[in-house]
């Protein structure tokens, strides 16, 4: 039943280490969405695809790479992790595009030591 | 400046009181608004949307929207301590542009 799952929940590695985290939406939306949340919970836009093109893709390190293999899905690859990388990073889907109303997934917990 | 601006808070009120949240932005071209609520270790989720100036009302929850200030409110109404949670609020031209979020306690 869930709308948007995202995997792992939690994910605790080593800097240098190279992680992905998963995300699937059952909705049939058209748009899909990484977010990352820092400590304060500011929410800031990292990727958005539609369709599988890539739509928006803000200044974010080369490290992080998305990849669509269908519009219900959405993985995210970040190479050679930072301690800065430490946050929750949300994935989301929408209809209709950008200004449309978001749906979140329940985060991952990124802690890098 | 930021393009939306949102008190942190945190906020606590007692239970049964009328909350009230607020948010200010700096770009005119916004039209879509949107109060998400977050409760600790889970995603955000859509309390309310709106496109217009004026107010919009569901159940406890009236999102008002003033174009001309530049400002939008969430008012909650008979708060109870499950409203307890992290509010953001939310505005979109091209993209959606969040604020801050506000933490509110709710005191049984």
């Amino acid at each position: 039943d869930t709308a948007v799952s995202q995997t792992p929940k939690y994910l605790v590695t080593q800097m240098g280490n190279d992680k992905s985290i998963k995300c699937e939406q059952n909705l049939g939306h058209d748009t899909m969405y990484w977010y990352k949340q820092d400590s304060k919970k500011f929410l800031k836009i990292m990727f958005s695809y539609n369709n599988k093109e890539l739509i928006i893709n803000e200044t974010v390190p080369n490290r992080f790479s998305p990849k669509s293999p269908d519009k219900a899905h959405l993985n995210l690859h970040i190479n050679s992790l930072e301690l800065g990388d430490s946050a929750v990073y949300f994935c989301a889907s929408s209809q209709g595009g950008l200004k449309s109303p978001l749906h979140f997934g329940n985060g991952t917990r990124l802690t890098v030591t | 400046q930021k393009e939306v601006e949102q008190d942190p808070g945190p906020l606590s009120v007692p239970e049964g009181a009328i909350v009230s949240l607020n948010c200010t932005y700096s770009n005119s071209a916004f039209q879509y608004f949107m109060w998400y609520r977050q409760y600790s270790r889970k995603g955000p989720e859509l309390l309310m949307y709106t496109y217009s100036s004026g107010n919009k009302e569901d159940g406890r929850f009236t999102a008002q929207v003033d174009k001309s200030s530049k400002y939008i409110s969430l008012f909650i109404r008979d708060s109870q301590p499950s409203d307890s949670a992290t509010y953001l609020c939310a505005m979109s031209a091209e993209k959606l542009t969040f604020g801050t979020g506000t933490r509110l306690t709710i005191i049984p």
